[in-house]
C-alpha cells in the first residue's frame, strides 16, 4: 500500500551541528509535502512545505530537498539548538481532503550539548 | 492571529462515559479536521468538516462523531469509552481543506480513560 516513512525513528545531535531528517514517499503523483515538528505535550507544528514543481526550498535554519526520482524527502536544520529538540515529521498531501493525507510515523531528534 | 485552539487540554474519564472536545480553528479557516495520535498507530484521521457539513471520516467506530457550526468551531464526540480510546486528539485547520493548502494543529486533548 502507499505510506510515507522516515528512515530512521531517532536521531541524536551534537549542539551546533546541522541535522539531517529524511523522509520517503511511495506514489509518485504525490505533489505536496509539509514537514511538521512536533514538541512534547504539544501538537505539530507547520514547519515547511514543498511542491513537486520545486526540488529545494529554505526557511529559516531549516532547508528541504525533494527528489521526485527515488521519491525522497529530507529536512535539514542548520546549527541545530536545543530547542530542535523534537518529534519531526513529513506529510504527503494528496487528493481533495484531510482524509487523503498521509503522515510519516517520526524521527525523534535529540541534541546532545 | 491566534492558532487552532482545543479545549479542555486534558482529561480524565473512566470507560462507558462520553466525551466531548471542542476545536476552534485559526479565524477564515473553514476546514477543519480531526486526528487522533497515539504512540503505536501514530496520526490517524477521524473526520473533516467544511461547511457545518462533514466531508470525509475515517475507518472509526460510530462512537465517534463531530459536528461543525456556522462560525466553522467544531466539536467531536465520542460515547461509551473504552480503553483503547486513550490517546491526544488533534484538530487542525486550514482554509479550504483542499489538498493544496497546509493544515494548522492545535496543540490536542490528551484523553485518559481509566
Amino acid at each position: 500500500g502507499e505510506s510515507v516513512g522516515l528512515h530512521l525513528p531517532t536521531l541524536s545531535v551534537q549542539e551546533g551541528d546541522n541535522s539531517i531528517i529524511n523522509c520517503a514517499y511511495s506514489n509518485s503523483a504525490s505533489d505536496y509535502f509539509i514537514w511538521y515538528k512536533q514538541e512534547s505535550g504539544k501538537g505539530p507544528q507547520f514547519i515547511i512545505d514543498i511542491r513537486s514543481n520545486m526540488d529545494k526550498r529554505q526557511g529559516q535554519r531549516v532547508t528541504v530537498l525533494l527528489n521526485k526520482t527515488v521519491k525522497h524527502l529530507s529536512l535539514q536544520i542548520a546549527a541545530t539548538q536545543p530547542g530542535d529538540s523534537a518529534v519531526y515529521f513529513c506529510a504527503d498531501l494528496r487528493g481533495s481532503s484531510a482524509s487523503k493525507i498521509i503522515f510519516g510515523s517520526g524521527t525523534r531528534l535529540s541534541i546532545r550539548p | 492571529k491566534a492558532g487552532v485552539t482545543q479545549t479542555p487540554r486534558y482529561l480524565i474519564k473512566t470507560r462507558g462515559q462520553q466525551v466531548t472536545l471542542s476545536c476552534s480553528p485559526i479565524s477564515g479557516h473553514r476546514s477543519v479536521s480531526w486526528y487522533q495520535q497515539t504512540p503505536g498507530q501514530g496520526l490517524q484521521f477521524l473526520f473533516e468538516y467544511f461547511s457545518e457539513t462533514q466531508r470525509n471520516k475515517g475507518n472509526f467506530p460510530g462512537r465517534f462523531s463531530g459536528r461543525q457550526f456556522s462560525n466553522s468551531r467544531s466539536e467531536m464526540n465520542v460515547s461509551t469509552l473504552e480503553l483503547g480510546d486513550s490517546a491526544l486528539y488533534l484538530c487542525a485547520s486550514s482554509l479550504s481543506g483542499h489538498s493544496n493548502q497546509p493544515q494548522h494543529f492545535g496543540d490536542g486533548t490528551r484523553l485518559s480513560i481509566l
